[in-house]
């Protein structure tokens, strides 16, 4: 059974800060999924990332994925208070499941 | 607009009484997908549908029916509902492989079951 694992689970950060959300997943997968999930809001899609090295990047956002130790991250550099939501990672493991991580609600403080 | 619509947003019901969430594309999306949403356990899917007529169990489908008769819509059944499905309901789809294309997520159903 795939299991995906994300930490921190709660992450506080003053604006201007760096920090890295970690996702691990438990059986090979060749796809995984970046989501923002504001307050009261839907899932919106940040990044998808189909290859062992892949990186992607959009503004403040750098998303990679190592295939070989099933883990991706998502990097903020510089956050700021508009970044504040939290963050799901997703791993496709049969064609028909996406199975989700528990979450990372980023807080960023002035 | 390209989008997935959800009704009702949010519904308050009791124990027993049927309800029907529905969802629906306008993308011509091949596949669609429930999830729901529970605070500390992220999304976890309850069924999904491949196409028309094909439709699966995803990882809690317990006291869920689905139906896929047209390719637009996928609405979701409690027959029975009980609290422990009060949660947070989300359609999703995607333009065809299933989990291997980007979804895309409807604007949520909350549900509180008495």
């Amino acid at each position: 059974e795939l299991k995906v694992e994300q930490n921190p689970l709660f992450l506080s950060m003053q604006e201007g800060k760096n920090y890295t959300i970690y996702c691990n997943y438990s059986t090979t997968s060749d796809r995984l999924y970046w989501y923002r999930q504001d307050p009261g809001k839907s899932l919106e899609s940040l990044f998808v990332l189909l290859s062992n090295g892949a990186v992607k990047q959009e503004g403040r956002l750098m998303a990679s994925l190592d295939t070989k130790a099933r883990l991706s991250t998502l990097h903020i550099t510089a956050a700021v208070h508009d970044l504040s939501a939290t963050y799901f990672c997703a791993v496709t493991g049969t064609a028909s499941k996406l199975t989700f991580g528990t979450g990372t609600r980023l807080q960023v403080t002035l | 607009e390209a989008q997935v619509t959800q009704n009702p947003r949010y519904l308050i019901t009791v124990t027993g009484k049927k309800l029907t969430v529905t969802c629906s594309q306008n993308m011509n999306h091949e596949y669609m997908s429930w999830y729901r949403q529970d605070p500390g356990l992220g999304l976890r899917q309850i069924y999904y549908s491949m196409n028309v007529e094909v439709t699966d169990k995803g990882d809690v489908p317990e006291g869920y029916k689905v139906s896929r008769k047209e390719k637009r819509n996928f609405p979701l059944i409690l027959e029975s509902p009980s609290p422990n499905q009060t949660s947070l309901y989300f359609c999703a789809s995607s333009l065809g492989r299933g989990a291997r294309e980007t979804q895309y997520f409807g604007p949520g159903t909350r549900l509180l079951v008495l």
